[in-house]
């Protein structure tokens, strides 16, 4: 069985602060995972992907996770939050055939 | 240009009514799945499916039913034994289990 659990419904922070998004997993095969990003009234856009090579992964508008076995973890993070990363975010597990979502983290950003 | 398409956008039906929504995608994927989305909950699995004439139950299947009779065809319909059918329902497509999944627009259905 897999699963996923977004630790915080919501997070805020100032402009120009760092950004944690948590994320855990569980899976019984050796995973994919993502994060995907949704704007308001928007569709949902891939951040980044971890396929088992490096376990710090890079993705776009500055974002990155690690991907940590021991933990189960894979939290986003970006440096510097910009107004323009206000949007709701989604950790997503893929495993064997089935692709699950977390219940996703609301980003708020403060000016 | 490739892409997943989802039609209609805005479903209003009577409750007790069966309605199906449509899923087309023409970017030769494997894999296609149904979602629903609502508000707190992310993004529920439906059904999916891995390959033409084969599909599983998601996590929410209980109401639902779809059909895969065509690589590039994936239709859920909502059935009147769905409790609470008013949401939002995306599909999705992915080339191979570990691959990034693209998504239609979605379909927001309201049953009154």
């Amino acid at each position: 069985a897999q699963s996923v659990t977004q630790l915080d419904s919501h997070v805020s922070v100032s402009e120009g602060t760092p950004v944690l998004l948590r994320c855990n997993y569980s899976s019984s095969y050796s995973p994919s995972l993502f994060w995907y990003v949704q704007h308001p009234n928007k569709g949902l856009q891939l951040l980044l992907k971890y396929t088992s090579a490096a376990t710090l992964v890079k993705g776009i508008n500055g974002f990155e996770a690690e991907f940590k076995k021991s933990e189960t973890s894979f939290h986003l993070t970006k440096p510097s939050a910009h107004m323009s990363d206000a949007a709701e975010y989604f950790c997503v597990v893929s495993s064997n055939d089935k692709i699950i979502f977390g219940k996703g983290t609301r980003l708020h950003i403060l000016p | 240009d490739g892409g997943i398409t989802q039609s209609p956008k805005y479903l209003f039906r009577k409750e007790g009514q069966n309605v199906t929504l449509s899923c087309e995608q023409n970017l030769n994927h494997d894999a296609m799945y149904w979602y629903r989305q609502d508000p707190g909950q992310g993004l529920r699995l439906i059904y999916y499916s891995q390959i033409v004439n084969d599909f599983q139950k998601g996590d929410i299947a209980e109401g639902y039913s779809v059909s895969r009779e065509k690589k590039e065809s994936f239709p859920l319909t909502v059935t009147s034994a769905q409790k609470n059918p008013t949401a939002f329902y995306l599909c999705a497509s992915t080339l191979t289990w570990d691959t990034e999944a693209f998504f239609g627009q979605g379909t927001r259905l309201t049953v009154v």
